[in-house]
């Protein structure tokens, strides 16, 4: 069964920072790129980063760029998202995704004073 | 890059058939996109890929869900409406290096 697990969200103050974990099981994780999308409270999907299999290629969405870092670890089927200086409106639900066809369940990211 | 546009809101009775569209932007149109269904409070789930003239749908996903296009235009429809068919449903589609996704469609269930 095809499973990805997100954890690491949580509360954090504007100008921290967080780093999201998604465990993947049930594919080959290494013939797989991945994504992370967010989900703003009430809105809609938000695509924010892609990593390719090998980590050759990494793209970010502007909204982003130099602050967060997307990772994997394919000897662990582990993908990571680094994610520095956040503000207000990087609030809501992380989902890693296999690609584009199979989601995780989320985790909650908050950044409030 | 493209812009998926998609009706903010749908509804239909239970039981009945609906139609979502999701319209590529001109120049795009032969671009293949994915539907997600994402039922209130849950994760999205993967419902299928589309293009001109094919549609391949995700494991599980039920008989009732097929699809179609026209040109720039893609359509899910959604037979025999059952209560848990009340959802967001997303199109998305990939371009040189970004996930681009239309605004969703809320479906309500009558």
């Amino acid at each position: 069964e095809v499973q990805l697990v997100e954890s690491g969200g949580g509360l954090v103050q504007p100008g921290g920072s967080l780093r999201l974990s998604c465990a993947a099981s049930g594919f080959t994780f290494t013939s797989y790129s991945m994504n992370w999308v967010r989900q703003a409270p009430g809105k809609g999907l938000e695509w924010v980063a892609f990593i390719t299999s090998s980590s050759n290629n990494i793209y970010y969405a502007d909204s982003v760029k130099g602050r967060f870092t997307i990772s994997r670890d394919n000897a662990k089927n582990s993908l990571y998202l680094q994610m520095n200086s956040l503000r207000a409106d990087d609030t809501g639900v992380y989902y890693c995704a296999r690609a584009d066809d199979f989601w995780g369940q989320g985790t909650l990211v908050t950044v409030s004073s | 890059q493209p812009v998926l546009t998609q009706s903010s809101s749908a509804s239909a009775s239970l039981g009945s058939s609906v139609t979502l569209t999701c319209t590529l932007t001109s120049g795009h149109s032969n671009y293949i996109i994915a539907w997600h269904q994402q039922q209130p409070g849950k994760a999205p789930r993967y419902l299928m890929k589309q293009g001109s003239g094919f549609y391949n749908k995700g494991s599980g996903v039920p008989d009732r869900f097929s699809g179609s296009s026209s040109g720039a235009d893609r359509y899910l429809t959604i037979s025999n409406l059952q209560s848990e068919d009340e959802a967001d449903y997303y199109c998305g589609t990939w371009d040189s290096n970004s996930w681009v996704f239309g605004g969703g469609t809320k479906l309500t269930v009558l």
